[in-house]
């Protein structure tokens, strides 16, 4: 059974810094990850989809790693802002038919 | 716009009362799932369809049931509804093993 970690739980930056939240997952058969962006009481945003055959994508100020065969992913935010402040999770598919594990999160506050 | 639509948002009700959360996506994906979110549990897949009239169970299907009568709409029903059921569900659809697009949630409260 897929078991996701996120590292750390929770994370509170000064706004401008650059951090890096981890991920990693027990079964490497993937078929991609996707990370997700959790604002509280809200729904789930899709931020980046990296498939099992790449390395890594990026968008904007956000970039995602994959390393597959080791089973991590790191997400790198640069210029971390307050309006990024949110919830991050990470989730590995592990299924054709799309099926995702959601690790637990890690909790980001960007203070001005 | 492209969107997965929940309703209802919120529902309290309580236990034995049947009800159904209606979720419905205007993208023509193929595969739609259920998930509920709960404190320290984090998001566990409840139901899934790879197409129309095609479901199987997730990881927590007990005490719920789903249908896939058109592609668009994956209403899931909890017959007899009780307290522990209580969490905020999420229906996803996506385009085969591609980016999944949640709706808003339903927050749901059984007493």
């Amino acid at each position: 059974k897929q078991e996701v970690t996120q590292i750390p739980a929770a994370l509170s930056v000064p706004e401008g810094e650059n951090l890096v939240l981890n991920c990693s997952f027990t079964d490497s058969a993937i078929y991609n990850l996707q990370w997700f962006r959790q604002d509280p009481g809200k729904g789930l945003t899709s931020l980046l989809l990296i498939q099992s055959s790449q390395r890594e994508q990026t968008s904007g100020r956000l970039n995602a790693s994959l390393d597959k065969s080791s089973g991590r992913s790191t997400l790198y935010i640069a210029a971390s802002q307050p309006g990024d402040s949110a919830t991050y999770l990470c989730a590995p598919t592990e299924t054709s038919y799309g099926k995702l594990t959601f690790g637990q999160g890690t909790i980001l506050t960007v203070h001005p | 716009e492209a969107q997965v639509t929940q309703n209802p948002r919120y529902l309290i009700t309580v236990t034995g009362k049947k009800l159904t959360v209606t979720c419905s996506q205007n993208m023509n994906h193929e595969y739609m799932s259920w998930y509920r979110q709960d404190p320290g549990l984090g998001l566990r897949q409840i139901y899934y369809s790879m197409n129309v009239e095609v479901t199987d169970k997730g990881d927590v299907p007990e005490g719920y049931k789903v249908s896939r009568k058109e592609k668009r709409n994956f209403p899931l029903i909890l017959e007899s509804p009780s307290p522990n059921q209580t969490s905020l569900y999420f229906c996803a659809s996506s385009p085969r093993t591609d980016t999944q697009y949640f709706g808003p949630g339903t927050r749901l409260t059984v007493l």
